[in-house]
């Protein structure tokens, strides 16, 4: 089946420690991006990448990295620089589907724990 | 700064009653606007989507208003069941395809 896979769902960090967060799509978009959202809180932006080796810093980029060497894969590095780390990071890719022919689908989702 | 905001917290409806989640939007630059249910736990799963051209869009038992003068998005749910209880987010982009700011988000609980 087609879709959008973050892993690992559950994943505890210590601090000082950098972390990565797996996102993999075969859904063949060329968009991806990664959203941070916390307790009772919306979506927001942290990188993006509308195409394979090119990504921009969203709305809170600080303390994050990315890369995006395939198409298939935007994986989200989490620094000891990322101050207060422990959120719910959700995946996202865009394509066609929907309506106005675009659709964003989102991962289930990768809560991390700073213990 | 660009934002998107929603008016009510908190919605409580009676089951077979319709709800009402509205949003409010800053920038009028934004074209394309998306309603997303989010369960606990999970991933934003996508409901209905319209663009700035249009002032109404209906779907499966779902409708999205949108009102362009005032920066008023709204989605109205008809005979709400106890699987619509979720947090209902609104989002928009400048265009199709880009990328998305979201709104705080609404929590529906669905009384039976």
């Amino acid at each position: 089946d087609g879709g959008i896979t973050q892993s690992p769902k559950y994943l505890f960090r210590k601090e000082g420690q950098n972390v990565t967060l797996s996102c993999e799509q075969n859904l063949n978009h060329d968009a991806m991006y990664w959203y941070r959202q916390d307790p009772g809180q919306g979506l927001r932006l942290i990188y993006y990448s509308q195409i394979v080796n090119d990504f921009q810093k969203g709305d809170i980029a600080e303390g994050y990295s990315v890369s995006r060497e395939k198409k298939e894969s935007f994986p989200l590095t989490v620094t000891s620089a990322q101050k207060n780390p422990t959120a719910f990071y959700l995946c996202a890719s865009n394509g066609p589907g929907g309506f106005l022919n675009t659709e964003a689908f989102f991962g289930q989702g990768t809560r991390l724990t700073v213990v | 700064g660009e934002s998107v905001g929603l008016h009510l917290p908190t919605l409580s409806v009676q089951e077979g009653d319709n709800s009402i989640i509205n949003c409010a939007y800053s920038n009028s630059a934004s074209d394309y606007f998306i309603w997303y249910k989010q369960e606990s736990g999970k991933g934003p799963q996508f409901i209905i989507d319209i663009r700035s051209n249009m002032d109404k869009r209906q779907g499966q038992r779902v409708t999205v208003l949108l009102n362009k003068t005032v920066k008023h998005l709204s989605l109205q749910i008809a005979a709400t069941q106890p699987g619509d209880s979720a947090v209902y987010f609104c989002a928009y982009s400048k265009a199709a395809g880009n990328k998305l700011t979201f709104g705080g988000g609404t929590r529906v609980l669905v009384k039976p």
